[in-house]
């Protein structure tokens, strides 16, 4: 049973760079099955699924095409977590934030949300 | 990438059966067997309850089923319980390693 903890700051300044982080307990990020993703959602835009990375015998990055110029999932093997890096974020960029690890596109374990607020 | 569209709502009494749709495109829902559906009460996560278009995790009740239809996919439930009263987003691979969602539906039981 994979569980997901995310952490991370709730109020992020226009222009500036969010980050979050996701903590994973019951598999390795460098399963060669398991696919660790960001997703969000908001009010305006519904889910949006926004990148992911993930380990076959080297590692792999996928990005929505909405984000893909401001976008870093990068996984952190020491500390068994991955991380979302978006920059140069708009009050449009406000919306809870999800870790999600999934197989292939079956996303099954989800992290408890983090709402990120962009504001001066 | 555009949203699968969804009905916003959409409402059934206890007992009852609900059908909702999720439509895309042939680049989409019509190319891959890759459609999962998710259920979202209020203030908490998504949880999977379809995926494969039909195949449901171990501990969903099998009231809940899903099929495919050309760009269309639909998740039923049946036998309408309270606790169903929820949020659902349908979601689909899209090509390209990329995904997407609907729009999502709000199921009100009466």
């Amino acid at each position: 049973q994979i569980q997901l903890q995310q952490s991370g700051p709730g109020l992020v300044k226009p222009s500036q760079t969010l980050s979050l982080t996701c903590a994973i307990s019951g598999d390795s990020v460098s399963s060669n099955s398991a696919v660790w993703n960001w997703i969000r959602q908001s009010p305006s835009r519904g889910l949006e699924w926004l990148g992911r990375t993930y380990y076959r015998s080297k590692w792999y990055n996928d990005y929505a095409v909405s984000v893909k110029s401001r976008i870093t999932v990068n996984p952190d093997t020491s500390k068994n977590q991955f991380s979302l890096q978006l920059n140069s974020v708009t009050p449009e960029d406000t919306a809870v934030y999800y870790c999600v690890a999934s197989k292939q596109w079956v996303f099954d374990s989800w992290g408890q949300g983090t709402l990120v607020t962009v504001s001066s | 990438q555009s949203a699968l569209t969804q009905p916003p709502s959409a409402s059934g009494s206890p007992g009852q059966s609900v059908t909702i749709s999720c439509t895309g495109t042939s680049s989409d829902v019509g190319n891959y067997n890759y459609v999962s559906w998710y259920q979202q009460h209020p203030g908490k996560a998504p949880k999977l309850m379809i995926y494969e278009v039909s195949k449901r995790p171990s501990g969903v009740p099998d009231r809940f089923s899903g099929s495919k239809s050309g760009n269309t996919a639909s998740l039923t439930v049946s036998g309408l319980q309270a606790e169903d009263e929820a949020d659902y987003y349908c979601c689909s691979y899209a090509g390209s390693n990329t995904g997407v969602f609907g729009t999502g539906t709000k199921v009100t039981v009466l």
